[in-house]
C-alpha cells in the first residue's frame, strides 16, 4: 500500500521556529497532495492540498510542490504547541472513488 | 462537508468474540472507507463501501474477518470477527464529498484482551 514516503519521521521545533516536512510519491498515478493534521485523540483533519507546482500559502502553512519529482513539502512558520500533532501526507489518484493512500506520517513537538 | 459519527467510541472485547463499528453520515456520501491505525502510526486503507455492492479489501484485509456492510448512501457498519489482540487498533471511518477533502470520523478505540 504505501506508495507515500514522508520525512522525517518526528520533528522538535522551538516555539516560533520554522517546521518543514517532506512527502515523496512513488507512482506517478498518484499526484494530487493532501497534508492532513491528526491531534491525539481525534480524527485527521485535512490543512491544505496542493495540485500544481509551485507554492500554495494558507496562513501559516505553506505547501511547495514539484510534479517532475513528486515532491511535495510542508512548512510551518510561527510554530505553536498547538501544532504538536502527526502530520500525514495523502496522495490520490483523481479518481474520487479511490481512496488517497497516506504516508507514514512526521510527529511534529513544539516545544514552549 | 460532511460529519461521520462512529459508535462506540471506545470497546473491551475477549479474544474470539465479535463486535460492530457503526459509522454514519450527516449526509449522503458514494463511497465511505475504513482505516486502521495502531498507536501513532500511519493510516492503513481496509476497505471501501459503496451502496450496495460488496466492499472492496485491501491487501491483508478479507471479508471473512472483517464484513463490511453500506445498506444506504448515510451509513456503514464494520465487524470484527474473532477479534485478537492484534486487532487492538482504532478503527475509523471516512468519506470523502466530490473532489473535496477526506473526512474522517472520530474513530473507535479497540482493545482485545
Amino acid at each position: 500500500q504505501q506508495k507515500v514516503q514522508q520525512s522525517p519521521e518526528s520533528l522538535s521545533v522551538p516555539e516560533g521556529g520554522m517546521a518543514s516536512l517532506n512527502c515523496t510519491s512513488s507512482d506517478r498515478n498518484f499526484q494530487y497532495f493532501w497534508w492532513y493534521r491528526q491531534h491525539s485523540g481525534e480524527g485527521p483533519k485535512a490543512l491544505m492540498s496542493i495540485f500544481s507546482d509551485g507554492d500554495k500559502k494558507e496562513g501559516r502553512f505553506t505547501a511547495h510542490l514539484n510534479k517532475a519529482s513528486l515532491h511535495v513539502s510542508l512548512h510551518i512558520r510561527d510554530s505553536q504547541p498547538s501544532d504538536s500533532a502527526l502530520y500525514f501526507c495523502a496522495v490520490s489518484d483523481g479518481n474520487n472513488n479511490n481512496a488517497p493512500r497516506f504516508g507514514a506520517g512526521t510527529k511534529l513537538s513544539v516545544k514552549p | 462537508s460532511v460529519l461521520l459519527y462512529q459508535k462506540p467510541n471506545r470497546d473491551i472485547c475477549q479474544s474470539g468474540t465479535s463486535l460492530k463499528i457503526q459509522c454514519v453520515a450527516d449526509s449522503q456520501v458514494v463511497s465511505m472507507f475504513w482505516y486502521q491505525q495502531f498507536q501513532e502510526q500511519s493510516l492503513m486503507l481496509m476497505a471501501t463501501a459503496n451502496e450496495g455492492s460488496e466492499a472492496t479489501y485491501e491487501s491483508g484485509f478479507t471479508k471473512d474477518k472483517f464484513p463490511i456492510s453500506r445498506p444506504n448512501l448515510t451509513f456503514s457498519t464494520l465487524t470484527v470477527n474473532n477479534a485478537r489482540p492484534g486487532d487492538s487498533s482504532i478503527y475509523f471511518c471516512s468519506s470523502r464529498p466530490y473532489y473535496a477533502e477526506q473526512f474522517f470520523g472520530p474513530g473507535t478505540r479497540l482493545t482485545v484482551l
